[in-house]
């Protein structure tokens, strides 16, 4: 079935470094990718998605773009701040309804 | 509502005891899910509805764990003679529809369930 695999956590960062979180997927069709942040006590939010191959979806200077040959799509961010710590989900949702998950990678961001 | 909403937002019960736990969606939104969420992991699909029905349940994990949805509005997770494995954080999400693909959810701040 779909899946989806993220580098395991936590990550930790000083202010301004680069991020890279790492996204590959298993799907039979061609899904639509989102990430997905999750504050300290907060649910979860959209942080950005792209719905098909080559498309580069960013927001609040994160961007991931979704490579088909490669089945992934890494999160990136060229300096992280402090509110940027929070657990980051990478997902897919193919032609059906259902999002599927990764376990999730924390992000820590030292001043 | 402007956002989904749940509540409790914090439930403490006893082991065995049942609990209820309450899903407002989006007004609009005739998709509706439920996601578990243990500590240090990641999200496991319980149910969907489509409206008022639940065409996808097989992501609940036993007989104990029932959801039902009225008015294609509020859903109700209950649990029956909670264990101390269902300690988790229950989302709820909402979509405007369950089958396109470039939708995404609007998740719920959750109900932090724990079982002692």
């Amino acid at each position: 079935g779909d899946s989806v695999t993220q580098m395991e956590g936590p990550v930790t960062l000083s202010e301004e470094a680069f991020l890279t979180i790492n996204c590959t997927y298993t799907a039979t069709g061609y899904p639509s990718l989102f990430w997905y942040v999750q504050y300290p006590g907060e649910g979860l939010q959209l942080l950005l998605k792209a719905t098909k191959a080559d498309d580069k979806g960013s927001n609040k200077g994160f961007e991931a773009t979704y490579r088909k040959e490669t089945t992934s799509f890494h999160l990136e961010k060229g300096s992280v701040q402090v509110s940027d710590s929070a657990v980051y989900f990478c997902a897919l949702r193919d032609s059906s309804y259902k999002l599927i998950f990764g376990s999730g990678t924390r992000l820590l961001v030292r001043p | 509502g402007a956002g989904v909403s749940q509540s409790p937002s914090n439930k403490v019960t006893e082991k065995g005891k049942d609990v209820e736990l309450r899903c407002d969606p989006i007004s609009g939104h005739t998709a509706l899910y439920w996601y578990r969420q243990r500590l240090g992991q990641g999200l496991e699909f319980l149910i969907y509805f489509q409206g008022n029905s639940a065409p996808d349940k097989s992501g609940l994990p036993s007989d104990r764990f029932s959801a039902e949805r009225t008015g294609e509005s509020v859903s109700t997770l209950t649990i029956q003679r909670t264990q101390q494995e269902d300690s988790a954080v229950y989302l709820c999400a909402s979509s405007l529809a369950g089958g396109a693909r470039d939708y995404g959810y609007t998740f719920g701040s959750g109900t932090r369930l724990t079982v002692v």
